[in-house]
């Protein structure tokens, strides 16, 4: 049971643009989400998040965007760079259980 | 401050042994939790604990135990290996009015 989806498992973007990673969930009852960054050989590390009760989150050049009708979020990365390749995995979480989903593999080139 | 610490970095065992993993946290976490990260899944939770002396079961409790004796430490305990748990562990930790996760830096485990 794959409560939370990422369907792109790669995505290649050109320097300067942006990347666009999506994520999908099945259950209504999470109040948390959030995305995370993970190189090779490392743990993943937070990125940016947002709460249930909001729409968009932005941090810098990362904007987290919630469509809870749809039960969507987006990562917006602008202006995309080089140092961005790595895994993202979207997250959500309900209480204190969380869920992951697939990952999606970006990939910046210069 | 180390963060969350996973003990071993890499182990190979034989079908039917047992170990144990070890993750430590010195942030004061009331939360634990291990993941495994299995190419094509993601992170995939085992078992958690929100607080000492707690466990849980995750999506993929089967074949595993834990215990969370002491605030700081939470044990993955494999009674006996077999080879669909190959995978690399991850532990995690987060406190109780914090949503973000802090990670350690994963244990290899291959089962031959």
């Amino acid at each position: 049971d794959q409560q939370v989806k990422q369907n792109s498992p790669s995505l290649s973007v050109q320097e300067g643009r942006i990347s666009i990673l999506n994520c999908d969930y099945t259950n209504s009852m999470f109040d948390y989400f959030l995305w995370y960054k993970k190189y090779p050989a490392e743990g993943p590390t937070f990125l940016i998040s947002i709460s249930s009760i909001k729409d968009k989150n932005e941090d810098g050049r990362f904007t987290v965007f919630l469509n809870k009708s749809a039960k969507h979020l987006s990562l917006h990365i602008v202006p995309s760079q080089p140092g961005d390749s790595a895994v993202y995995f979207c997250a959500a979480n309900q209480g204190p259980s969380g869920r992951f989903g697939a990952g999606t593999r970006l990939t910046v080139k210069p | 401050n180390a963060g969350v610490t996973q003990t071993p970095k890499f182990r190979v065992l034989k079908t039917g042994q047992s170990m144990t993993l070890l993750c430590a946290q010195d942030m004061n976490h009331e939360y634990m939790y291990w993941y495994r990260q299995d190419p094509g899944m993601g992170l995939r939770l085992i078992h958690y604990s929100v607080g000492e002396g707690t466990t849980a079961k995750g999506e993929v409790p089967d074949g595993y135990n834990v215990s969370r004796l002491k605030k700081q430490n939470f044990l993955l305990g494999l009674e006996s290996a077999a080879p669909s748990q190959t995978s690399v562990y991850f532990c995690a930790s987060r406190t109780t009015g914090g949503w973000g996760y802090t990670f350690g830096s994963g244990t290899r485990l291959t089962v031959v």
